[in-house]
């Protein structure tokens, strides 16, 4: 059964840095399409970052320069590395898995989310 | 930016109601790179509907998807207590990917 499990949410000081950890397990994840999601408290989701299988990266407007993914296929990890946090960056963030189903890679299965809390 | 519009924003039905949510584009979606997500309360999100209206696994046939261009639709033939939850769609074509702002159902 596969799961992906977050770890290293918390509270951060503004023009802090963090990093998030999703552990992958139960599926070849070296060679999934994976994706960061948030959602501010109360608020929609937002895409943050993807990751192909090797080195290719993505990113919304709104983390570019800021937040860096990679991930270490040997370990089965997806990690966020974020800087220079701001207030607008509060949210929980869901790690994805993307699948190729069909034509493209819809966003198939969730992780149960970290929250990161950006507060002096 | 493809911008997606939810409608209605919350929408109040009794159990075996038929619901349905509209999600429309900003601009066309030549593919039909199309889904929707249910979300419950304290939940992440779970993938139902991918490539606009094929229902992903363990997702009832009482939901159906379909759409083309800038109009999509999430069909819920027969409301069921556990529906109520909040219902996204999103396109996963066009960087960047985005979501809709989300409709809520309520079943009464």
């Amino acid at each position: 059964e596969a799961q992906l499990l977050e770890s290293g949410g918390g509270l951060v000081q503004p023009g802090g840095s963090l990093r998030l950890s999703c552990a992958a397990s139960g599926f070849t994840f070296s060679t999934c399409l994976m994706s960061w999601v948030r959602q501010a408290p109360g608020k929609g989701l937002e895409w943050v970052s993807t990751l192909d299988g090797t080195t290719s990266t993505y990113y919304a407007d709104s983390v570019r320069g800021r937040f860096i993914v990679s991930r270490d296929n040997s370990k089965n990890m997806l990690y966020l590395q974020m800087n220079s946090l701001r207030a607008e960056d509060t949210a929980v963030y869901y790690c994805v898995r993307r699948l190729k189903l069909g034509g493209g890679y819809p966003f198939e299965f969730w992780g149960q989310g970290a929250l990161i809390t950006v507060s002096s | 930016e493809i911008i997606l519009t939810q409608s209605p924003g919350t929408l109040s039905l009794s159990p075996g109601e038929r619901a349905t949510l509209s999600c429309r584009a900003s601009q066309s979606i030549t593919t039909i790179y199309v889904a929707w997500f249910q979300q419950k309360p304290g939940q992440a999100p779970r993938l139902l509907i991918y490539d606009t209206s094929i229902r992903a696994t363990g997702t009832p046939d009482r939901f159906s998807g379909s759409g083309s261009g800038t109009d999509f639709t999430l069909a819920i033939s027969r409301l069921e207590p556990e529906d109520s939850a909040i219902y996204y769609c999103q396109q996963y074509f066009d960087a960047p990917l985005t979501f809709g702002g989300g409709t809520k159902v309520e079943i009464k």
